[in-house]
């Protein structure tokens, strides 16, 4: 079984642009979060999608967004890039079918973005 | 602040040593914990989990314990090897997933021959 695809794995962007990650979960698997790892905030939670429905969110600003697709594939967007956004984003995906039955995650291997 | 936290950000141990990963959260609502390993250059990896109706649960050479009184986890690995080399991080969710997983800084176990 294939595991969390995410690309692209290393992207360089500079202040004010925007960036389009992208993430496959694992097949069968209907629910993708997102996080933000930084040397200085560690893990951070972003925002879930299951069935195509943003189910949970973190305290991320709105420049943070995402989508997900029919086939349980999803993108997060990130506009008008800061320095700070500089980060390995991780996406993973859980087959949790519920919102109050939390299953273990299965991570990528991230996309890390550098903003210059 | 952060609800979840580990004690030492470094662990040294010598190969073969057993070792302990402490980490300690305040939230008392929080209700199921999860260990994971990221190895330099990649995602985070599940090692093991426990909910808060146990206090232990082991698996291949790993044992988390769970101390609900003093809200501490602590991660036991035993005979470490090379590859057990990585930063550890626990993590945290409080009622079944609506915030997410609230992880640790990590620890770094560093493997000595």
């Amino acid at each position: 079984k294939a595991g969390v695809t995410q690309t692209p794995r290393y992207l360089i962007k500079t202040r004010g642009q925007q960036v389009t990650l992208s993430c496959s979960p694992i097949s069968g698997h209907r629910s993708v979060s997102w996080y933000q790892q930084t040397p200085g905030q560690g893990l951070q939670f972003l925002f879930e999608y299951f069935s195509e429905t943003q189910r949970n969110k973190g305290n991320f600003p709105g420049r943070f967004s995402g989508r997900q697709f029919s086939n349980s594939r999803s993108e997060m967007n990130v506009s008008t890039l800061e320095l700070g956004d500089s980060a390995l984003y991780l996406c993973a995906s859980s087959s949790s079918t519920s919102g109050r039955k939390f299953g273990e995650l299965f991570f990528g291997e991230g996309s890390r973005l550098t903003v210059l | 602040g952060e609800s979840v936290g580990l004690h030492l950000p470094t662990l040294s141990v010598q190969e073969g040593d057993n070792s302990i990963i402490n980490c300690a959260y305040s939230n008392s609502a929080s209700d199921y914990f999860i260990w994971y390993k990221q190895e330099s250059g990649k995602g985070p990896q599940f090692i093991i989990d426990i909910r808060s109706n146990m206090d232990k649960r082991q698996g291949q050479r790993v044992t988390v314990l769970l101390n609900k009184t003093v809200k501490h986890l602590s991660l036991q690995i035993a005979a470490t090897q090379p590859g057990d080399s990585a930063v550890y991080f626990c993590a945290e969710n409080v009622g079944g997933g609506a915030d997410g997983l609230t992880f640790g800084k990590g620890t770094h176990l560093i493997i000595q021959p």
